[in-house]
């Protein structure tokens, strides 16, 4: 009974590939987000989704598209994969200010 | 762009021994949240803080909102191993559109010894 749970759990590719990582929530929450964490630990939102719409987009390369199917579901899409994507990916909803977050997948570009 | 200055950035004690970790604003934030994480495992709410001058505790764990809502503390009492991980703080803006938005600190890194 996972609350916000992400695949994959890691993912090694080589640069200029694409990629998706798959979120989903079983909490009821209407706002979903993704956040980078750099491999100094910090923590920085790159979406937020509330209801299906985008509400948050943060200064993101366009390469990086995320959708959102349901409410329950947010998944991030990345095209032409560079070394500096490189970094833990975060998934994390919320009811209202306070987020739980995923288990993060770990992106390695090579 | 609302900042946060968390510091130490590391933090290495003994067993026992009592530690503060700060967060600091030239913002206001509408609430103030303190997230613990585990190597590999995604950040986990601890607590959260709204009011100016706010103090919960959690055990061991004490945290102060700053009168003006533009700081945070947390202090721990008595070290366990098992309070090593990554500390970070995060914001709520005030007022604003950015629905939900959080702007974390750079984190605290703790590692108690046994």
């Amino acid at each position: 009974d996972t609350a916000v749970s992400q695949t994959p759990k890691y993912l090694v590719t080589q640069m200029g590939n694409d990629k998706s990582i798959k979120c989903e929530q079983n909490l009821g929450h209407d706002t979903m987000y993704w956040y980078k964490q750099d491999s100094k630990k910090f923590l920085k939102i790159m979406f937020s989704y509330n209801n299906k719409e985008l509400i948050i987009n943060e200064t993101v390369p366009n390469r990086f598209s995320p959708k959102s199917p349901d409410k329950a579901h947010l998944n991030l899409h990345i095209n032409s994969l560079e070394l500096g994507d490189s970094a833990v990916y975060f998934c994390a909803s919320s009811l209202f200010n306070e987020q739980f977050f995923g288990p993060g997948t770990r992106l390695t570009v090579l | 762009t609302q900042l946060l200055e968390q510091s130490p950035q590391f933090l290495s004690i003994q067993e026992g021994e009592n530690l503060t970790v700060y967060c600091n604003s030239s913002s206001v934030f509408s609430s103030l949240q303190w997230y613990r994480q585990e190597p590999g495992e995604g950040p986990v709410l601890l607590v959260t803080v709204v009011t100016g001058g706010e103090v919960k505790k959690l055990k061991r764990l004490t945290f102060q909102f700053g009168d003006a809502r533009k700081d945070s503390s947390l202090h721990i009492t008595a070290a366990q191993p098992g309070d090593t991980g990554l500390y970070l703080c995060a914001g709520a803006e005030a007022g604003g559109t950015s629905y939900g938005k959080l702007t974390f600190g750079q984190g605290t890194i703790l590692t108690v010894h046994p």
